[in-house]
């Protein structure tokens, strides 16, 4: 693995299912950040975590939650997936919460809700 | 609220040197962010821009001014593969990254 990875990279599923993202990076670093992209809008922030342990909500977090057990995982999990979730999903890591340093991206998982 | 306004499209001809702007208005402010990201694919990191001034790296410069609110990037010498969606981000005084909308840039030879 080098760098961030995501899986899958396309997924097509039923409204109501249960569904995880999976998201894994090599690089060591603190901060993970999960972001859907839709069409006309900017990147928005579902969920985050500035180190192994801890989360918190970005701007978008309903119906979806994270985990962070370990400093290289940050998986994003659709309890019950509705319609309005189909987006392109990335996850992101940067060195530390705050750095001025550049986010990494995985290469996004494309999630579309029948 | 805080905003990131960029254009939506913009079109320019291989050769030339275009100029993408991206005003803001954020809660804060720890740094500006520009990314490039190619269709059907991952942002990636172009430049960062904390103090006011110009920051050149090659073909792409990127500029700010804090007491405005406002930032652009400039591409010279630009070619077709720079045909991309370019993307405006702000740190805010949470260290969050407000994102702007992207502005698709079209080259044509």
């Amino acid at each position: 693995i080098a760098g961030i990875t995501q899986a899958p990279t396309s997924q097509i599923l039923a409204a109501g299912r249960r569904m995880t993202l999976r998201c894994t990076q090599d690089m060591r670093h603190n901060a993970m950040y999960w972001y859907r992209q839709d069409l006309g809008l900017g990147l928005r922030l579902i969920h985050y975590s500035n180190t192994a342990g801890t989360t918190g909500k970005g701007e978008v977090p309903d119906g979806y939650s994270v985990s962070r057990a370990n400093t290289d995982d940050f998986p994003l999990t659709l309890a019950s997936a509705v319609p309005s979730q189909t987006s392109v999903y990335f996850c992101a890591s940067q060195a530390a919460a705050g750095d001025t340093g550049e986010l990494f991206f995985g290469e996004g998982s494309r999630l579309t809700v029948l | 609220g805080q905003n990131i306004d960029q254009p939506t499209e913009m079109t320019a001809t291989e050769g030339a040197i275009v100029q993408i702007n991206c005003t803001y208005q954020t809660s804060g402010f720890n740094g500006l962010f520009w990314y490039q990201q190619h269709a059907g694919e991952a942002p990636t990191f172009l430049s960062y821009n904390v103090l006011d001034g110009l920051e050149e790296k090659g073909r792409f410069s990127s500029f700010l001014s804090r007491s405005k609110g406002y930032s652009y990037l400039l591409l010279k010498e630009l070619q077709m593969k720079d045909s991309a969606s370019y993307l405006c981000a702000v740190e805010d005084s949470n260290y969050q990254l407000i994102w702007g909308a992207g502005t698709k840039l079209i080259i044509k030879p």
